[in-house]
């Protein structure tokens, strides 16, 4: 089956430490991307990337960091920069992120941060 | 700042009725336009996408696209309970996708 997989699906962090989401494809999709979800909130952009090695900021980069080192994993960190880290994660993929404009994003199952 | 605006809700509409979410956005450049369904603690899953001025039908689902009004909706006929869900709406804006907040739809049996 082709799809997005992330992992954990809930994770606990303590203030001042560091987190590493996963994200996996197998879509053989060329761009991924993360974004934060906060209650009663659209989609805000974290990074994205468009190939191997190489990603840009989002809106709201501040506090995070991703690789690329692989096609298929485009993880994020949340470091102990970023201070309000409680909310729904989620990352996504599209066939080419400068592609044609149906190119859908498709999306992961999430992973719920909770700062204790 | 390219914007993307839809009433929250929650809009509450009998099971069978009809269900319009209105979405409009800033940028009179955008290419194309998304309505993906989230049901509460999952994530997004696409609904139906148009580019083109006019009415795209797929099944109960109906979107509708006026670029000179800069307006998009979705009308979903014979509503069922399935259907409650918070609908977000995305906008294709110079590569980037831009985000509502999205429109909580509760369906009353």
């Amino acid at each position: 089956d082709g799809g997005i997989t992330q992992s954990p699906k809930y994770l606990f962090r303590k203030e001042g430490q560091n987190v590493t989401l996963s994200c996996e494809q197998n879509l053989n999709h060329d761009a991924m991307y993360w974004y934060r979800q906060d209650p009663g909130q659209g989609l805000r952009l974290i990074y994205y990337s468009q190939i191997v090695n190489d990603f840009q900021k989002g809106d709201i980069a501040e506090g995070y960091s991703v690789s690329r080192e692989k096609k298929e994993s485009f993880p994020l960190t949340v470091t102990s920069a970023q201070k309000n880290p409680t909310a729904f994660y989620l990352c996504a993929s599209t066939l080419r992120e400068r592609g044609a404009v149906t190119d859908t994003q498709y999306f992961g199952p999430g992973t719920r941060l909770t700062v204790l | 700042q390219k914007e993307v605006e839809q009433n929250s809700g929650p809009l509450s509409v009998p099971e069978g009725a009809i269900a319009s979410l209105n979405c409009t956005y800033s940028d009179r450049g955008s290419q194309s336009f998304f309505w993906y369904r989230q049901y509460s603690g999952k994530s997004p899953e696409l609904i139906m996408f148009i580019y083109s001025n006019g009415d795209k039908e797929d099944g109960r689902f109906t979107a509708q696209l006026n670029k000179a009004s800069q307006y998009v909706s979705l009308l979903i006929r014979d509503s069922q309970p399935s259907d409650s869900a918070t609908y977000l709406c995305a906008v294709r804006s110079n590569y980037q996708l831009i985000w509502g907040a999205g429109t909580k739809l509760i369906i009353k049996p």
